[in-house]
């Protein structure tokens, strides 16, 4: 059972330009969320999150929109840099529980320059 | 303050070995979690552990594998008589107690088995 999943598997933009990366959920218990970028042979590195009781945080060009009703999530990266190329994890979690993370399958961004 | 360290970073083992990996969380973090990455899959929770404590271990196969945290050293996770569908990528992850949110990755331990 995926609770977490991010149905596009790569993503390709043009530098400058806005990459948008989706997530959904199917788990109304979970109440934090995070976004991760991971380069090949490296570890996850986090990159943002936000709270349940939010809509919205925003972090330089990065920003995490929250739409509890639809349960889902994205990630807006603006202006995209080709440093940005990695695969990008969504993840979810729960305050009540252990704080694991439930992660998706990832979405790999290519930014071209 | 140096990250969270695995090693080894790389892991061949024939069947039925056994493979040790160590993590050392972050100074002052007393929380561990153990993740599994399989090829083209996410992460996928295996283990969270506190100090000589096993918290959930509701991610973990039932059989082969264990993990532990002592009061010194690193936290090890054990495969016992390892088989070729172990070979994966294994992150650990450390939390300081004041924000269980915040999860640290270390770079991971990548385990073939032939």
């Amino acid at each position: 059972d995926q609770q977490v999943k991010q149905n596009s598997p790569s993503l390709s933009v043009q530098e400058g330009r806005i990459s948008i990366l989706n997530c959904d959920y199917t788990n109304s218990m979970f109440d934090y969320f995070l976004w991760y970028k991971k380069y090949p042979a490296e570890g996850p590195t986090f990159l943002i999150s936000i709270s349940s009781i939010k809509d919205k945080n925003e972090d330089g060009r990065f920003t995490v929109f929250l739409n509890k009703s639809a349960k889902h999530l994205s990630l807006h990266i603006v202006p995209s840099q080709p440093g940005d190329s990695a695969v990008y994890f969504c993840a979810a979690s729960v305050a009540s529980g252990t704080y694991k993370y439930i992660f998706g399958t990832g979405t790999r961004l290519k930014v071209l320059a | 303050n140096a990250g969270v360290m695995q090693n080894p970073r790389h892991l061949v083992r024939r069947r039925g070995q056994e493979a040790r990996l160590r993590c050392s969380p972050m100074k002052g973090h007393s929380h561990v979690y153990w993740y599994r990455q399989l090829p083209e899959e996410g992460l996928k929770f295996m283990v969270y552990l506190q100090k000589e404590n096993i918290i959930d271990e509701s991610g973990m196969p039932k059989e082969r594998f264990s993990a532990e945290f002592p009061k010194e050293g690193p936290s090890i996770l054990r495969i016992q008589q390892v088989v070729r569908g172990d070979s994966a990528a294994y992150f650990c992850a450390s939390s300081p107690p004041t924000s269980r949110y915040e999860q640290y990755f270390g770079p991971g331990t990548r385990l073939t088995v032939t």
